[in-house]
């Protein structure tokens, strides 16, 4: 069974800091997707990673993957107020994007001026 | 861009009805869709796969005689709550795959059973 964590699952930080989320995933993966969701709204997609090594950056939000370490990190940098919502990672579990996602339980994230 | 369309946005239903939920693909067509439930606070759960033409693939613990799945076009898969009790209250989200890995979530309905 595929388990997908995240952490933190709370954190509150000051505009300008630098962090990052974590996710870690229990089996191999080919697809590992990072979303945010404003409160009461779906989900936004913000980076798909489909290979070792691969880094994507939007703005000041930057996510990286390493299939052998089965990690992927989602980086902020100096954080705006804007940036304030809830983030997941999900992860495919089987080739070919046939099948649903698992999810982590998500890192709420407020960022205070 | 790949737009998922859900229908109602919103519904409230006593107890012991049924409520259908809509998702539809706007600008193309969607072999495959998903359905997700969001209870209030947590994460994402993935209920069941929606295949055109053929029957749904549901998750373990997902009760398929509750949540009639159907996928009768390329561009709409239905989700239907049947005899609704107050538990089933959730955000329910569908998702449609495109172009290979690309997976795009619709807004969303928020079934509130009472």
């Amino acid at each position: 069974e595929l388990k997908v964590e995240q952490n933190p699952l709370f954190l509150s930080m000051q505009e300008g800091k630098n962090y990052t989320i974590y996710c870690n995933y229990s089996t191999t993966s080919d697809r590992l997707y990072w979303y945010r969701q404003d409160p009461g709204k779906s989900l936004e997609s913000l980076f798909v990673l489909l290979s070792n090594g691969a880094v994507k950056q939007e703005g000041r939000l930057m996510a990286s993957l390493d299939t052998k370490a089965r990690l992927s990190t989602l980086h902020i940098t100096a954080a705006v107020h804007d940036l304030s919502a809830t983030y997941f990672c999900a992860v495919g579990d089987s080739g070919g994007g046939a099948d649903g996602l698992t999810f982590g339980k998500g890192t709420h994230l407020i960022i205070q001026p | 861009g790949a737009v998922v369309s859900q229908h109602p946005s919103r519904v409230i239903c006593k107890s012991g009805t049924s409520v259908k939920i809509e998702c539809r693909s706007l600008d193309f067509q969607a072999t495959t869709m998903f359905w997700y439930r969001q209870f209030p606070k947590q994460s994402l759960m993935l209920m069941a796969t929606s295949n055109e033409g053929s029957k749904a693939t549901y998750e373990q613990g997902v009760e398929k005689d509750k949540f009639l799945i159907n996928h009768a076009s390329l561009t709409l898969s239905t989700l239907t709550v049947t005899s609704a009790h107050p538990e089933d209250s959730s955000f329910y989200i569908c998702s449609a795959r495109v172009r290979g890995y690309e997976q795009y979530f619709g807004p969303g309905t928020r079934l509130t059973v009472t």
